[in-house]
C-alpha cells in the first residue's frame, strides 16, 4: 500500500525566513512519481513539481527547491525567503498505477504554512 | 492549452436532496478524470476515476455515483445527500503518468 506522511500539520514563519516542508513516503513500486501541490485559500490545487523515482537530482525553481532522497524515502520542499503569498496548504503526493492507463495519487494530509509579515 | 471547469462553484443543499456536479476539460483528448473530496481541515480523498467514456472506478463505497457521458465530461451525482457529504469537491485530469491538474472546485454544504 502507498503512504505519504507529512508530519508537520502547521508551520508559522516570519516573512523572509526559510522554511522546509517534510514529506516521507512508502511504496513497493520501483517506478513512481512524487509531487508537490499548493492549495491557497481559494481552494484550487496548484501543481508545483513532479519528480521521477529514477531522478534524484535536486531541483531549484526561483525561491523553491526540492530535495529527493531515495535512501530515506523523503521528498522535502524548501521555500527560501518566504513571502506572505506563500501562505497555503502544501500537499505531497505519490502515484500508483491502478491499471488500464490510470495513475492514482496518494496524498499526504498536508502542511499548512502561515507566513507572518 | 488545457483548462478544466467545474460548476457550480458553491452549493447549499438540504439533506435528502439530489446532487449533480459537473466537470469538463478542454484542450485534450481521452484524459483520465478524477473526483476528489476534501472535508474541512482534512486531506484529499479519491472518490472516482475514469479512463474512458462509460468507465468508472469507485474508490470509496458511499451514496455518491459518477458518470462520464462524453470524453471530456465527468459528473458526480447523488440521489439523496447526507450531512457527511459536505465538503470541497475537486475534479482533476491527467494523461498517463503526467501530473494531475485540478479544477477550481465546488464547495458543497449540506444542511
Amino acid at each position: 500500500a502507498q503512504k505519504v506522511t507529512q508530519a508537520q500539520t502547521e508551520i508559522s514563519v516570519v516573512e523572509k525566513e526559510d522554511v522546509t516542508l517534510d514529506c516521507v513516503y512508502e511504496t513497493r513500486d520501483t517506478t513512481y512519481y512524487l509531487f508537490w501541490y499548493k492549495q491557497p485559500p481559494s481552494g484550487e490545487l496548484v501543481f508545483l513539481i513532479r519528480r521521477n523515482s529514477f531522478d534524484e537530482q535536486n531541483e531549484i525553481s526561483g525561491r523553491y527547491s526540492w530535495n529527493f532522497q531515495k535512501s530515506t524515502s523523503s521528498f522535502n520542499f524548501t521555500i527560501t525567503a518566504s513571502q506572505v503569498v506563500d501562505s497555503a496548504v502544501y500537499f505531497c503526493a505519490l502515484t500508483s498505477y491502478s491499471g488500464a492507463g490510470s495513475y492514482q495519487l496518494t496524498f499526504g494530509k498536508g502542511t499548512k504554512l502561515s507566513v507572518i509579515p | 492549452s488545457q483548462t478544466i471547469h467545474q460548476w457550480p462553484a458553491t452549493l447549499v443543499q438540504p439533506v435528502g436532496s439530489p446532487l449533480s456536479l459537473e466537470c469538463t476539460v478542454e484542450g485534450t483528448s481521452n484524459p483520465n478524470l478524477y473526483w476528489y473530496r476534501q472535508a474541512a481541515g482534512r486531506g484529499l480523498q479519491l472518490l472516482f476515476y475514469s479512463v474512458g467514456i462509460g468507465q468508472i472506478s469507485s474508490e470509496v463505497p458511499q451514496n455518491l455515483s459518477a458518470s462520464r457521458p462524453q470524453d471530456r465530461q465527468f459528473i458526480l451525482s447523488s440521489k439523496k445527500l447526507l450531512l457527511s457529504d459536505s465538503g470541497f469537491y475537486l475534479c482533476a485530469w491527467s494523461v498517463s503518468g503526467t501530473p494531475q491538474f485540478f479544477g477550481p472546485g465546488t464547495r458543497l454544504t449540506v444542511l
